[in-house]
Order: structure tokens, then sequence, then C-alpha cells
């Protein structure tokens, strides 16, 4: 089956950097790629996704780059600011009938003032 | 708010016991998803149903069950309880079940004393 290792675990930048989370998945066939941004004690929310089919998707200060061929995916956040602290899901699934999503261990973001 | 809702917020029990979670999904959707995640640990999938039925099976443990209704809220049953079930658990539902992106609820935390 499907598993997705997710570094780092832990990752402190200065308020205004660059953050860079990374994934890798298992399985050539999974074809959908979710990020998720979870704040402690509450659930977690979407904050972009991307399919097989596109290398990059933006969306203001967050990008993720998906690498079919080396089967990674990475999470860009641009200008960080102290409310990016939170910690950080990927997950891959096959869409090939009924969807599961299979999520990486997550990263613990602190953005320091 | 994603239009999921859970009960209760938190319910703390002793070990042996068995509890009820409740889930109802966002108007419109067919497919609910149980989660589970322990301290500091990931979302480990449980199990989905798509309209009443059972589709995919995680890492459920046979002394959990999980069932959907009619009306298409979902319940995830535990029972024989042990410290280690204690955790945050989630629901999310999606439109088919199939590929769309998963909105989570608020999660259902669980002490197991």
């Amino acid at each position: 089956g499907e598993n997705v290792e997710q570094h780092p675990s832990t990752l402190s930048v200065q308020e205004g950097d660059s953050a860079v989370i990374k994934c890798t998945y298992s399985d050539s066939a999974s074809n959908y790629f979710p990020w998720y941004k979870q704040e402690l004690g509450k659930r977690p929310q979407l904050i972009i996704d991307i399919r097989s089919n596109v290398g990059e998707k933006k969306d203001q200060r967050i990008a993720v780059t998906l690498n079919k061929t080396a089967k990674h995916f990475s999470l860009h956040i641009t200008e960080t600011q102290p409310e990016d602290s939170a910690v950080y899901f990927c997950a891959a699934s096959i869409n090939t009938g009924f969807q599961k999503l299979v999520f990486g261990t997550g990263t613990r973001l602190l953005v320091s003032p | 708010d994603s239009g999921v809702t859970q009960t209760p917020k938190h319910l703390i029990t002793a070990t042996g016991q068995r509890v009820t979670l409740r889930c109802s999904p966002r108007s419109g959707d067919l497919s609910v998803y149980w989660y589970q995640q322990s301290l500091d640990q990931g979302l480990q999938f449980l199990i989905q149903y798509y309209n009443g039925e059972e589709r995919a099976k995680g890492n459920i443990l046979e002394r959990f069950s999980a069932q959907q209704f009619p009306d298409l809220h979902s319940e995830l049953n535990l029972s024989s309880l042990e410290l280690g079930d204690s955790a945050l658990y989630f629901c999310a539902s999606t439109p088919t079940g199939k590929g769309e992106t998963q909105y989570f609820g608020p999660g259902t935390r669980l002490l197991v004393l």
C-alpha cells in the first residue's frame, strides 16, 4: 500500500523567511496530493492541493510542487508570519475507485517574530 | 467552519467501557471518513462509508466498528476501551468519495482513564 514520508518533523524560521516541507510517496499510482494545516487541538484544514497532471500550483504565499518521476512533492511558504505556526500534513491518494488518503507524519512549523 | 459536525467534543471514560462518536457530514455529501489522531501523531485512516455502505478500511481495530445511517450521519463505536485508545477522532466528508477534497469536522477528544 501507499506510504508517505514527511520531512522535517520540526522547522523553525524567522518571520519573513521561507519554509519548505518535503514529502515522498511510494505508490506511483497516487494522483492527488493535498496539504493540511492543523493548529493545536483544531481540525486539519486544507490549504492547497495538487493533482498529478500539474507540476506546480500557487495560492498567494503558498505553493506546492510535484515531481512524479522522483515521487516527491513539496510545500513552500514564503514571507512566513507567526500565524503560519502550526503542524502541516501532506497526504497522497489513488483516485481509482474510492479515495483513501495516506498522511505523512506531520511537520511542526514555528515562525518566530 | 467546514460544515461537518461531530459530537461530543470531549469524552472521558474508563477502560473497558464502550462509547459512540457521532458525525454529520456536510449537506449533500454522501461519503464519510473516520480518522484517529493520537498525541503528537499523524492521522490514521480508520474506515470510509458511502451512502450507507462500507467502502474502504484502514487500520481499524476489531473492537471498533462504524456505520452510516439513511440520513447519512455516521457513528463510530469503540468498545473494550484501553488507555491507548485515548486520541482525537475526526470525521471528514466528501460528495462522492472519489477524489474530492476531504473536509474535516472539529473532532472528538476521547480520554480513557
